[in-house]
C-alpha cells in the first residue's frame, strides 16, 4: 500500500532563517507531488506541484521554493523565512495515470515563525 | 476566475441530520471531491462524483448536479466524532483540484 510521510510535525523558526521540510512517498511510482499551505481558518493554497523528477510548477510567487530530487521526495525551501510563512504546510501526492484523482495527504508542518 | 463556496461553520445538534452546501466555478469541471479534516491534521477523503446524482456511503452521501455547479455533502446520525471541517474540491480542466475554503462544522450533544 501507498504511504506519504512529511516531517517534522512541528516547527518554530525565528524570522530570516532558512526552512527545509521534507516528504516522501512509498509504494507508487511517478507520483504528481504537491505542497499546499492552509492558514487559520482558511481553505488550501496549492505552493507547488511536480509531474516527475526536476518539473516543478509554482502558483504563487514567494520566497519560497521546491525541488524534487528523486522520483518519491519532495522537499520545500526557503532561504528566509518571513512572519506571513507561518501556517500548516500539506504535502499530498496522486496517481498520474488517473486524471482525476483524490489526493492523498501527509500528516502536516505547522510552522510558526517568530 | 476560478471560485468554490461553501458555508463557513454550520452548528447541528448529535443524532441529527446536515448538509453542506458546495457551489463551483471552474474552468472545466473533471470532479468534485469532499474531504474531512479535524483540527490540527490533515484532510481525509470522505466522496467523490463526477456524474450527476447521489453518491451513499455509510453515513455519508454527496450530490452532484453539473448543470447547476452544484454539491452537497450529507451527514446522517451524527456523532460528536463528525465536528470537524469538511473541504470541496473541483478538478478542473487541467486536473488540477481547486479548493474551496471549508466549512466547520460543530456538533452539540
Amino acid at each position: 500500500s501507498q504511504t506519504i510521510h512529511q516531517w517534522p510535525a512541528t516547527l518554530v523558526q525565528p524570522v530570516g532563517s532558512p526552512l527545509s521540510l521534507e516528504c516522501t512517498v512509498e509504494g507508487t511510482s511517478n507520483p504528481n507531488l504537491y505542497w499546499y499551505r492552509q492558514a487559520a481558518g482558511r481553505g488550501l493554497q496549492l505552493l507547488f506541484y511536480s509531474v516527475g523528477i526536476g518539473q516543478i510548477s509554482s502558483e504563487v510567487p514567494q520566497n519560497l521554493s521546491a525541488s524534487r530530487p528523486q522520483d518519491r521526495q519532495f522537499i520545500l525551501s526557503s532561504k528566509k523565512l518571513l512572519l506571513s510563512d507561518s501556517g500548516f504546510y500539506l504535502c499530498a501526492w496522486s496517481p498520474q495515470d488517473r486524471g482525476a484523482a483524490e489526493a492523498f495527504f501527509g500528516q502536516g508542518t505547522r510552522l510558526t515563525v517568530v | 476566475g476560478q471560485n468554490i463556496d461553501q458555508p463557513t461553520e454550520m452548528t447541528a445538534t448529535e443524532g441529527a441530520i446536515v448538509q453542506i452546501n458546495c457551489t463551483y466555478q471552474t474552468s472545466g469541471f473533471n470532479g468534485l471531491f469532499w474531504y474531512q479534516q479535524h483540527a490540527g491534521e490533515a484532510p481525509t477523503f470522505l466522496s467523490y462524483n463526477v456524474l450527476d446524482g447521489l453518491e451513499e456511503k455509510g453515513r455519508f452521501s454527496s450530490f452532484l448536479s453539473r448543470s447547476k455547479g452544484y454539491s452537497y455533502l450529507l451527514l446522517k446520525e451524527l456523532q460528536m466524532k463528525d465536528s470537524a471541517s469538511y473541504l470541496c474540491a473541483v478538478t478542473d480542466s487541467n486536473y488540477q483540484l481547486i479548493w474551496g475554503a471549508g466549512t466547520k462544522l460543530i456538533i452539540k450533544p
